[in-house]
């Protein structure tokens, strides 16, 4: 059963580019998470897709953008890169109906940098 | 603002040292916290959901525990391999939709 999935591992992008980070869920699950990790920092909820839809969404600019497909799997668009975008983008996923809290499982993360 | 805060942020152990790590909040509506290890460069690895006061989970050399304001994880005879980051979050929002608020972390290193 393969975990969580993201590609590419590693991104070098420049400023004002635009880069688009891709997210395989666990099998079966249906809700997929997308968090900003600096370095030496906790991650930092960006949003959440369900159902192909957008349901909750942290702090972050309009830049932050994404999508999430039939098959569940989703995308993190991020425009007009900043330096400070630079960071480890982890998506989780999780089983948004069952027993107890829904668990997020997360992927290996996409190491953004921007030059 | 919910916050999560950890404590000590970096931990240094001789092999076969117990210790524990502290974890904190203030979320407001968290019914729920969760403990995960983060290997460099890696994604973190879930460990422990912890659902309600007095509760106890463990794994090999670790026990999660919480209570109504804090979580520690107790590290027993801790081995090199455990070295890692662990970091603690709390779960936050509506039922199903639920975001992460995590804390920064703390550095576990085991020494041989």
């Amino acid at each position: 059963d393969a975990g969580v999935t993201q590609s590419p591992t590693h991104l070098i992008k420049t400023r004002g580019q635009q880069v688009t980070l891709r997210c395989s869920p666990k099998s079966g699950h249906d809700t997929v998470s997308w968090y900003q990790q600096a370095l030496g920092q906790g991650p930092q909820f960006i949003f959440q897709y369900y159902e192909e839809e957008e349901r909750q969404r942290g702090n972050f600019p309009d830049r932050f953008s994404g999508h999430q497909f039939p098959n569940y799997s989703s995308e993190l668009n991020v425009n007009a890169l900043l330096l400070g975008d630079s960071a480890l983008y982890l998506c989780a996923s999780s089983l948004s109906f069952g027993a107890g809290y829904p668990e997020q499982f997360f992927g290996p993360g996409t190491r953004l940098t921007v030059l | 603002e919910d916050q999560v805060t950890q404590s000590p942020e970096a931990l240094r152990l001789q092999e076969g040292e117990s210790s524990s790590l502290n974890c904190s909040y203030t979320v407001s509506g968290l019914r729920g916290l969760f403990w995960y290890r983060q290997d460099p460069g890696k994604g973190p690895e879930f460990l422990f959901t912890l659902y309600s006061a007095g509760e106890e989970k463990e794994k090999e050399r670790l026990k999660a525990t919480l209570t109504k304001k804090e979580s520690f994880l107790h590290i027993t005879a801790p081995k090199p391999e455990d070295s890692a980051t662990y970091l603690c979050a709390g779960p936050t929002g509506q039922g199903g939709s639920e975001k992460l608020v995590f804390g920064k972390g703390t550095k576990l290193t085991v020494n041989p």
